[in-house]
């Protein structure tokens, strides 16, 4: 079955810097992957998705990648906010399974 | 209109207790997900009703755990007798759409479970 690693586990960036999360999937057939936030006392919220038809996506601050070569796909996160701090988890699912596997998660700490 | 939502948010029990968890799904959304997320690691898949029925419960760890949903609305989570093992964070999600192609997750903000 899918198997996806997510590094780091804890970062720490400077406000109004950049953070990158990376994840590597196994299942060369996942072809959807999107990525959750989840902040303090809450359930995971979806915040931005790739398709495996494409190598880019952007919304505002945040952009997430895809090599489907490596299976690699990393979000990052420019100018960032204190409102940014939280944990993030990535996620890869295919076509004809309906559950998503999740990575670890990364708990990012925006200091002031 | 109303967000999944799950009770209890914490519950602490005894070893071989017995503890019922449930979520109320997004009005409409025939798609529900069990997840549980176990300290440190990954928010890992127990199952998945679309409406009453067991699409997929092959996360399930073992016959300790039952999963229902009557009637297609909302749903239960039964541990007995619960171990530790078992403690953790226990998510709802509902979607339109499954979740794998069309359908954004919508999670509810947990049942924590804590096994003494």
């Amino acid at each position: 079955g899918e198997n996806v690693e997510q590094h780091p586990s804890t970062l720490s960036v400077q406000e109004g810097d950049s953070a990158v999360i990376k994840c590597t999937y196994s299942d060369s057939a996942s072809n959807y992957f999107p990525w959750y936030k989840q902040e303090l006392g809450k359930g995971p919220q979806l915040i931005i998705d790739i398709r495996s038809n494409v190598g880019e996506k952007k919304d505002q601050r945040i952009a997430v990648t895809l090599n489907k070569t490596a299976k690699h796909f990393s979000l990052h996160i420019t100018e960032t906010q204190p409102e940014d701090s939280a944990v993030y988890f990535c996620a890869a699912s295919r076509d004809g399974d309906d559950k998503i596997i999740f990575g670890k998660g990364t708990r990012l700490h925006i200091l002031p | 209109e109303a967000g999944v939502t799950q009770f209890p948010s914490h519950s602490v029990i005894e070893k071989g207790q017995t503890v019922t968890l449930r979520c109320d799904p997004i009005s409409g959304h025939d798609n529900l997900y069990w997840y549980r997320r176990v300290m440190g690691k990954e928010i890992k898949f127990l199952l998945h009703f679309v409406k009453e029925s067991k699409q997929d419960e092959s996360g399930m760890p073992n016959n300790r755990f039952l999963a229902e949903r009557t009637g297609g609305t909302y749903s239960t989570l039964k541990v007995q007798p619960a171990e530790l093992e078992d403690s953790g964070v226990y998510f709802c999600a509902s979607s339109l759409g499954t979740s794998g192609n069309t359908g954004e997750l919508f999670f509810g903000e947990g049942s924590r479970l804590t096994v003494l």
